[in-house]
């Protein structure tokens, strides 16, 4: 089946740790997006790529690092710069952009800093 | 700053009742209104769209409404049934931008 897989589902992490979410998308999809959910705030856009090897800082971008080696990889790293990084995070895509077409996001990864 | 104001917060109908979220926008270059259900642990899905040169779409039970010279847009939910309890987001984007603006997003909940 087509679609966005998130790893991992529920993620702990220490102070001070930089962790790595996962996304693929086996969509054929050009573009992808993480976004930040918090209760209360909607959903904020942390960082997207339109194509490979290149990507554009969204409206929180900072204290998150991404890449696009791939076209179906979109890993977000959550450094330790970033000040409150116990949140929801959403993986998405779309054909290329929002505009054109709709976004399929992933299921979530719940990252919680103890 | 773009923005899309959403309201209300919370929401409790019953069933068979009319929920109505309602969205503000302030950019008038604007012209996708799309909107999003999301059910607990999982991720949105869209639901229903809209482009400014209609002001009303119906997808089954779900209708958008659009007031372009007011700059806004809502969601009623007909016949409102238990399984329609989810957060809806409503979100707007423009033509050659690649970011959807989202709303901060209502949580519906029907009650039996």
């Amino acid at each position: 089946d087509g679609g966005i897989t998130q790893s991992p589902k529920y993620l702990f992490r220490k102070e001070g740790q930089n962790v790595t979410l996962s996304c693929e998308q086996n969509l054929n999809h050009d573009a992808m997006y993480w976004y930040r959910q918090d209760p209360g705030q909607g959903l904020r856009l942390i960082y997207y790529s339109q194509i490979v090897n290149d990507f554009q800082k969204g409206d929180i971008a900072e204290g998150y690092s991404v890449s696009r080696e791939k076209k179906e990889s979109f890993p977000l790293t959550v450094t330790s710069a970033q000040k409150n990084p116990t949140a929801f995070y959403l993986c998405a895509s779309s054909i290329y952009d929002v505009n054109t077409g709709e976004l399929f996001f992933g299921e979530g990864s719940r990252l919680t800093v103890l | 700053q773009q923005q899309v104001k959403q309201s209300p917060q919370s929401l409790i109908v019953q069933k068979g009742g009319i929920p109505i979220i309602n969205c503000a926008y302030e950019n008038t270059a604007f012209d996708y209104f799309p909107w999003y259900q999301q059910f607990p642990g999982k991720g949105p899905a869209l639901l229903i769209a809209i482009r400014p040169d209609v002001s009303e779409k119906k997808e089954g039970r779900f209708t958008i409404s659009f007031n372009k010279s007011a700059k806004q847009f809502s969601l009623h939910i007909m016949d409102s049934q238990p399984g329609d309890s989810a957060t809806y987001f409503c979100a707007a984007s423009f033509f050659g931008n690649e970011k959807l603006t989202f709303g901060t997003g209502t949580r519906l909940t029907i009650i039996p």
